[in-house]
């Protein structure tokens, strides 16, 4: 079965540090590009960036920019999404999925990971 | 970078209907769009994408359009349907979600 599986709800202080990962199974990890998206409490899907796999080329939506690191270890077949210093503002459920093409990047995701809740607070 | 709107923002149908969602592109996107379905505690469904249903979706749901302006037609409501409904462009990055529909049983 094809299947993106999440590291864990996470509670944090602001200021902490953390990563979230998102183990990707039944498929070549690193012929579908991943990306990470964002859903606030109550709110949308937030495009935030994507890796692909193969050499860990990276583009960051300029919302997201500097703010979190995507990675990823291919030997693993693992992609994560980190910060250096969580805010209150982090708050929210944090998805990955697969791009579903091969060959190009123009292509929807069709692969999601079950969601990993980050709740920041004091 | 590229502004997706979704209308309305909720929808009221009844159990049969047929619901028609939209979404519009600020700017051409050409036919890379993708529908996605969203039901609460769950993560996101591909619905469709690049003008084709996803693997495993009833034929109820159809999408058309291109350049700026799409639609979302699902044929008769059922019961599993009710649920929030994304657009998504990926002509360009970053890949912005339109704000959603909400459609809800009337």
């Amino acid at each position: 079965e094809v299947q993106l599986v999440q590291s864990g709800a996470e509670v944090k202080k602001p200021g902490e540090s953390l990563r979230i990962s998102c183990k990707g199974s039944g498929y070549s990890f690193t012929n579908h590009w991943i990306t990470w998206v964002r859903q606030m409490p109550g709110k949308g899907l937030e495009w935030m960036g994507r890796i692909d796999p193969s050499d860990s080329y990276i583009n960051y939506s300029p919302s997201f920019q500097g703010h979190v690191t995507i990675s990823a270890d291919k030997s693993i077949n693992t992609a994560y999404l980190q910060w250096s210093s969580l805010k209150a503002s982090d708050t929210a459920m944090y998805y990955c999925a697969r791009l579903r093409s091969t060959v190009t990047m123009l292509d929807a995701f069709d692969i999601w990971g079950q969601g990993t809740m980050v709740t920041v607070s004091s | 970078e590229i502004v997706m709107t979704q209308s309305p923002a909720t929808l009221s149908v009844s159990p049969g209907e047929r619901a028609t969602l939209s979404c519009r592109a600020s700017q051409s996107v050409s036919s890379n769009l993708a529908w996605y379905q969203q039901k609460p505690g769950q993560a996101p469904r591909l619905l469709y994408g690049a003008s084709t249903r996803a693997t495993g979706i009833p034929a109820r749901f159809s999408g058309s359009g291109s350049g700026t302006e799409f639609t979302l037609t699902i044929s008769s409501l059922q019961s599993e349907d009710f649920a929030v409904y994304y657009c998504q462009q990926y002509n360009n990055w970053p890949q912005n979600f339109g704000g959603g529909t909400k459609v809800e049983i009337k």
